[in-house]
């Protein structure tokens, strides 16, 4: 099947400091990415679509300029949480959209554990 | 709006015995639904895909219903075993957005 890989699975930062996430589509390419977030025993809440070579769309109530997106290319999309505060910490999951007769499928990242200080 | 519900609460069964989880859906006329299991600290991982003209699908000990006229999904798996404890999630498809229920927690005690 389809794979996903996330880098980093886990980081820890300092208040202030910008973090990048990567997400790679492994085996196919992804014209479409997803950015989730995730607390603690609840549901994925998607943040943003990231299209390939153009700008993300941003669910209501997510800042842009704190979340930027880039999907530089159909295989790699990374995710920089600006100016990271303490309330940033989450578990933060990609996915990307494989098309295959008309269904789209979601493969996910293993996801990353941000812990900011 | 959209709407989709899973039992919020988590379903214990024994070893052995068959595992049925629920997804109802609102406001939506889905072209197929989505099964994924999602581990602690993982991301999900895609299971099954039912199409709205399948009434049923199977995989392995893993089987799908798909009720358009009841706007439901049933996700079995039968001869459940501790290994299948996991937080299972359905999504419809169909359209450019993703949407996913909360899932069930479903803990299968040997």
């Amino acid at each position: 099947g389809a794979v996903v890989s996330q880098h980093p699975s886990r980081v820890i930062c300092k208040s202030g400091t910008s973090v990048k996430i990567e997400c790679r589509s492994l085996d196919f390419q992804a014209t479409t990415m997803f950015w989730y977030r995730q607390f603690p025993k609840k549901s994925l809440m998607l943040m943003a679509t990231s299209n390939e070579g153009s700008k993300a769309t941003y669910e209501q109530g997510v800042e842009k300029d704190k979340f930027l997106i880039n999907h530089a290319s159909l295989t790699l999309s990374t995710l920089t949480v600006t100016s990271a505060h303490p309330e940033d910490s989450s578990f933060y999951i990609c996915s990307a959209s494989n098309r295959d007769r008309g269904e789209e499928t979601q493969y996910f990242g293993p996801g990353t554990r941000l812990l900011v200080l | 709006s959209q709407k989709i519900e899973q039992n919020s609460e988590a379903l214990n069964i024994q070893e052995g015995k068959t595992a049925t989880l629920t997804c109802n859906y609102t406001n939506y006329s889905p072209a197929y639904l989505q099964w994924y299991r999602q581990d602690p600290g993982r991301g999900p991982v895609f299971l099954l895909l039912i199409r709205e003209n399948e009434k049923e699908k199977r995989k392995e000990r893993l089987k799908v219903t798909f009720d358009t006229t009841l706007k439901q999904s049933l996700f079995h798996i039968t001869a459940s075993q501790p290994a299948d404890s996991a937080t299972y999630l359905c999504a419809p498809g169909g359209s450019y957005i993703p949407t996913f229920g909360r899932g069930t927690s479903l803990i299968v005690h040997p």
